[in-house]
């Protein structure tokens, strides 16, 4: 069972918006602003999509945002294209002794 | 750019050891604190290691503790991790990614299979 709960699978079609939550506890998502969001197609590694809860690296579109309210992030990817369908995954520092935690992932399916 | 290439997986059987290696290019190696993180297969992301930039510190999951070494070569831009006593349920995809700052992991390698099976 991972640390961080997200829904098993979300989908949208073409130029929908969609969101991915992330829900945590008081040890990591509600406590830190450290909160990261990773796109994974099958076969290939993490690409990094937020970063700090609502942060993008450059080169990530700006379809895609991320927030957070207590104990749950978010990311919503608005336009929904076909290349975004992907496993999508959350992240964050934790005060446990595990120190990094990740939810399940969700998997995106654009219709 | 940041390049991060893993190698050093395989089948082998459960009591056994393996070295995994990652070579890292394309940003100052001893600078960065690196990551092990793992993924079963069909499984989602589990954090397995980090090793600060110099070496000094080491943090593990529990779930490796006693069993896992990171560690690291600086002249050699070198990521390791030892693993003794694997177990089946140590059968995953080994990533290596690097910590940029405290707190963020971004850039990942592409992956080595490890196939505990008896």
């Amino acid at each position: 069972q991972s640390a961080l709960t997200q829904p098993a699978s979300v989908s949208g079609s073409p130029g929908q918006s969609i969101t991915i939550s992330c829900t945590g506890t008081s040890s990591d998502v509600d406590d830190y602003n450290y909160v990261s969001w990773y796109q994974q197609h099958p076969g290939k590694a993490p690409k990094l999509m937020i970063y700090e809860v609502s942060n993008r690296p450059s080169g990530v579109p700006d379809r895609f945002s991320g927030s957070k309210s207590g104990n749950t992030a978010s990311l919503t990817i608005s336009g929904l294209q076909a290349e975004d369908e992907a496993d999508y995954y959350c992240n964050s520092y934790t005060s446990s002794s595990t120190l990094w935690v990740f939810g399940g992932g969700t998997k995106l399916t654009v219709l | 750019q940041v390049q991060l290439v893993e190698s050093g997986g395989g089948a082998v059987q459960p009591g056994t050891s393996l070295r995994l290696s990652c070579a890292a290019s394309g940003f100052t190696f001893s600078g960065n604190g690196m990551h092990w993180v793992r993924q079963a297969p069909g499984k989602g992301l589990e954090w397995v290691a980090l090793i600060w930039y110099d070496g000094s510190k080491k943090y593990y999951a529990d779930s490796v503790k006693g069993r896992f070494t990171i560690s690291r070569d600086n002249s050699r831009n070198t990521l390791f991790l030892q693993m003794n006593s694997l177990r089946v349920d140590d059968t995953a995809v080994y990533y290596c990614a690097r910590l940029y700052g405290v707190y963020l992991i971004d850039y990942w390698g592409q992956g080595t299979l490890v196939t505990v099976s008896s």
